[in-house]
């Protein structure tokens, strides 16, 4: 069955520190791929996505993904985390095999950072 | 600055109402989705229209939802009669949907309490 994991359900990292968040899918095919970001008592944001193209992606906020086919993985990362970072974010994955009836998205069970001062 | 907006914000309503939820989708996006986020489910997709056509709505539980879009600018779901395992927050996410790249943008969503 097709399925998006993030295996690590809460993160704890020092202000400052980098960030690395995983994300890994199970798919047939090379899923468009995405990342959202939720604060508390907030809609989710797009962090930034993957169609086709360039394996590294920059999206807002300084982060940045990279598309790793062998791994099936699109991990999450941030060079220097802000206290501000501190959210849960969402990993996600599209089929672009379905074209135009396709759109929605499968979405990981999400990893929610905590920021130490 | 475009933004999905939803009404309410919050909903308290006693078991056996009926509830009803609207979503104004950016304007000009002909996506809509309606998702479900509790702890224990997470995000759970309901339904999603495409230029106002149902698309998909096998996440919805059939016998007391229900979501339509009267027109491009309004879509809503309604939950009749309501049970307290309905209490979740609800969003609302629109987008294009060029060769089914769907950006999608999500709205403030609805708290809803059912008593």
């Amino acid at each position: 069955a097709q399925s998006v994991t993030q295996p690590d359900i809460h993160i704890t990292v020092s202000e400052g520190a980098s960030l690395e968040l995983r994300c890994n899918y199970s798919y047939g095919a090379t899923p468009y791929l995405f990342w959202y970001v939720q604060s508390p008592g907030q809609g989710l944001q797009l962090l930034l996505k993957y169609f086709s193209g360039d394996t590294l992606v920059q999206g807002i906020k300084g982060f940045e993904a990279e598309f790793k086919r062998s791994q099936s993985s699109f991990n999450l990362r941030k060079p220097s985390v802000h206290w501000s970072d501190a959210a849960e974010y969402f990993c996600a994955v599209g089929a672009p095999w379905m074209g135009n009836q396709g759109g929605k998205l499968i979405f990981g069970q999400g990893t929610e950072l905590s920021v130490k001062p | 600055d475009a933004r999905v907006t939803q009404t309410p914000r919050h909903k308290v309503t006693e078991m056996g109402q009926e509830v009803t939820m609207r979503c104004q989708p950016i304007l000009g996006h002909n996506t809509v989705f309606w998702y479900r986020q509790t702890m224990m489910q997470g995000l759970e997709l309901l339904a999603y229209f495409r230029n106002r056509a149902p698309l998909d709505d096998s996440g919805m539980p059939k016998d007391r939802f229900s979501a339509e879009m009267p027109d491009a600018t309004l879509a809503t779901l309604k939950i009749q009669p309501s049970e307290p395992r309905d209490s979740a927050v609800y969003f609302c996410a629109s987008g294009l949907a060029p060769r089914g790249r769907v950006e999608q943008y999500f709205g403030p969503g609805t708290r809803l309490t059912v008593t």
